[in-house]
């Protein structure tokens, strides 16, 4: 298993076009994690998957953010109309389901709206 | 609600140094607490975890000791090497069975040869 990675590792894009991200846990997880992390600030938790199912979003995950996971296994994350204050890293992250242990993160993928 | 507070960065230390970075938290109840790194370049990792009072986390000679009367998770490392470089985030699992980290802003480390 190579853990759990993310794509792209890079975006740019124009203000009010849509992006679309992608996921692949490791494949025995069964929680799904996003996270959004802005410079010099700690990851903040938007939303996560229990198998297909999705348990939780924050407040910060607006109605321009929508995320899925078809079949409990990769999931993507969709901004669509993006502005520039979604610029950021966003991060993926797979669990057993274990409470808080035993997650692994991906690298990430870096937006940035110009 | 749930939060944690970090000592700001950056902490620049010379190579064999002793090595604190301080975290206080609130939250309800009695929530697992974590030690992530972050290399440049790289995914977080965890560093070291503790899920109750008085436990310590300890792992490449990074400890970290769960103070309730304190409500603290410090660092602490007797000697940094310059390979510790990177962004240290301490975290809070939150409340009920989500799975959910709650995050520090962040330290950033340097070790100077």
């Amino acid at each position: 298993d190579t853990g759990v990675s993310q794509d792209p590792r890079h975006k740019i894009t124009k203000r009010g076009q849509n992006v679309t991200f992608r996921c692949d846990p490791i494949s025995e997880h069964n929680r799904l994690y996003w996270y959004r992390q802005t410079l010099g600030q700690g990851p903040e938790f938007l939303t996560y998957f229990q198998n297909e199912a999705q348990l939780e979003k924050s407040r910060l995950l607006s109605d321009r953010f929508s995320a899925e996971r078809p079949k409990g296994s990769f999931s993507t994350l969709e901004i669509q109309r993006t502005e520039q204050g979604d610029s950021a890293m966003y991060l993926c992250a797979s669990s057993p389901g274990q409470g808080s242990y035993g997650y692994t993160f991906g690298s990430g993928t870096r937006l940035t709206v110009v | 609600g749930d939060s944690v507070t970090q000592m700001e960065g950056p902490v620049t230390l010379s190579e064999e140094a002793f090595l604190t970075i301080n975290c206080t938290y609130t939250a309800t109840g009695y929530p697992s607490l974590f030690w992530y790194v972050q290399y440049p370049g790289e995914g977080l990792q965890l560093l070291l975890k503790a899920t109750k009072a008085d436990d310590k986390g300890s792992n490449k000679g990074f400890e970290a000791t769960y103070r309730k009367e304190t409500t603290s998770f410090h660092l602490e490392k007797g000697s940094v090497q310059v390979s510790d470089s990177a962004v240290y985030f301490c975290a809070l699992g939150g409340s009920g069975n989500t799975g959910k980290l709650i995050f520090g802003q962040g330290t950033t480390l340097q070790v100077k040869p």
